[in-house]
């Protein structure tokens, strides 16, 4: 079946330590992006990227990095310098044009130690 | 940016019931869609409605985008009807961050046996 898996589903960092989180699509689609979403929160844009070897900040980039070498994979890296990192963490994809929807992963959830 | 206003914010339904949760927006959008997000936090696309009228059995939305603003009805609400609905919109102009979703706060639905 088509769609969108992000691994893993739980992911702890211990203080100083980078950790990347996977996201792979196998729709096709040129478009991903990388949303955050607090307790009780709506979700925000970390970054997306509209084609390969090309990606965009959104709008709360400070302290993650991407890369988008294959159209099927956008992992995201949590680094040292996001203090605050203990959140929700969605991937979605989209065809890249207007007026198409966006899908999303089940997400995954990183915490501290 | 864009601005998303999601009422009410939490919503208490005896089992049977109807409700309508309204989806307020600020500026033209290319893209519109709602979401339940259940309690596992996985993400599920009910509609993308950036204009007109659409139905999926008990469920059904609205969208007058000349009035900025976006209705999703629930009719005979169930209990695994229970999670937080967002909507999400795109602002409709071209250019970079054009495809991004902008999220609102949700809307918790909680309904009872």
């Amino acid at each position: 079946d088509g769609g969108i898996t992000q691994s893993p589903k739980y992911l702890f960092r211990k203080e100083g330590q980078n950790v990347t989180l996977s996201c792979e699509q196998n729709l096709n689609h040129d478009a991903m992006y990388w949303y955050r979403q607090d307790p009780g929160q709506g979700l925000r844009l970390i970054y997306y990227s509209q084609i390969v070897n090309d990606f965009q900040k959104g709008d709360i980039a400070e302290g993650y990095s991407v890369s988008r070498e294959k159209k099927e994979s956008f992992p995201l890296t949590v680094t040292s310098a996001q203090k605050n990192p203990t959140a929700f963490y969605l991937c979605a994809s989209s065809l890249r044009q207007d007026n198409q929807p966006q899908h999303f992963g089940d997400g995954t959830r990183l915490s501290i130690l | 940016g864009i601005q998303v206003e999601q009422s009410p914010p939490d919503l208490i339904l005896q089992e049977g019931a109807n409700s309508t949760l309204r989806c307020n927006f600020s500026d033209s959008v290319n893209n519109l869609q709602w979401f339940h997000q259940n309690p596992w936090g996985q993400l599920i696309n009910l509609f993308y409605i950036p204009s007109g009228t659409k139905q999926n059995g008990r469920l059904s939305a609205t969208t007058v985008a000349t009035e900025r603003y976006s209705l999703l009805y629930i009719s005979s609400s169930q209990t695994t009807d229970s999670g937080v609905y967002f909507c999400a919109v795109s602002a409709g102009y071209s250019g970079a961050g054009s495809y991004q979703l902008t999220f609102g706060k949700g809307t918790k639905l909680s309904v009872i046996p």
